[in-house]
């Protein structure tokens, strides 16, 4: 059964990092990048980015470009998303979430991870 | 970038038939997937590569696409399909993906 388990809720304060995990089960790690995705409280959906798990060549959305590194370790099959100088607009759940793709015309994510709450307070 | 709009919300009786629509110049050239999430969830796929149903997904949900507008349909609505859904596509001219603002569909 494919499943991705992330890491559990995290609590930063303005300017730390964060490092969230998601552990991948029942399918072959390198066969599939990963996406990452957000979604502020009360938000809609947001694209952070996606790595190739198979040569660890990752994309950004250029939004999060300067902030974002996107990681995996092919011995545990796991993706690393660390988010740096966060401040209280990162407070949000970040999604893991499997790619799929046919030839180049069409990609989905399936499944997601439960998500990881990560709230920046001071 | 590319962006994808959808109505923020809908409602259909129950029983009834809803399309929730989704509009964006990337989908002249790729398709939408479509995702559904219920309150204090992570979404789940319901349509992929335009018209597919994931194993384990009801038949009365589908997909559509002309133009530059993808549509998703419930026929025949339950009160649990009540739900936030988000479309999601490709950028037009790099690798990264877009989500609509998604559409919250009430169930009467």
């Amino acid at each position: 059964q494919v499943q991705l388990v992330q890491s559990g809720a995290e609590v930063k304060k303005p300017g730390a990092s964060v490092k969230v995990s998601c552990k991948a089960f029942g399918y072959t790690f390198t066969s599939h990048y990963m996406h990452w995705v957000r979604q502020a409280p009360g938000q809609g959906l947001e694209w952070v980015a996606v790595i190739n798990c198979n040569d660890g060549r990752p994309m950004y959305a250029q939004k999060f470009q300067d902030r974002v590194t996107v990681t995996r370790d092919t011995s545990t099959n796991t993706v690393y998303l660390e988010v740096n100088s966060l401040t209280s607009e990162d407070t949000a759940n970040y999604y893991c979430a499997r790619d799929h793709s046919r030839e180049e015309t069409s990609w989905w994510f399936d499944p997601w991870g439960q998500g990881t709450l990560v709230t920046v307070s001071s | 970038s590319a962006e994808l709009t959808q109505d923020p919300a809908v409602s259909v009786a129950l029983g009834q038939t809803v399309r929730i629509t989704c509009q964006g110049d990337n989908l002249r050239s790729f398709y939408a997937s479509w995702y559904q999430q219920k309150p204090g969830q992570a979404p789940v796929l319901v349509i992929y590569d335009k018209d597919n149903r994931p194993s384990g997904i009801p038949d009365r949900f589908s997909g559509s696409s002309s133009g530059n507008t993808a549509s998703l349909t419930v026929t025949g609505a339950q009160a649990e399909d009540e739900a936030d859904y988000y479309c999601s596509s490709r950028g037009i001219n790099d690798y990264y993906w877009v989500f609509g603002g998604g559409t919250k569909l009430t169930v009467l």
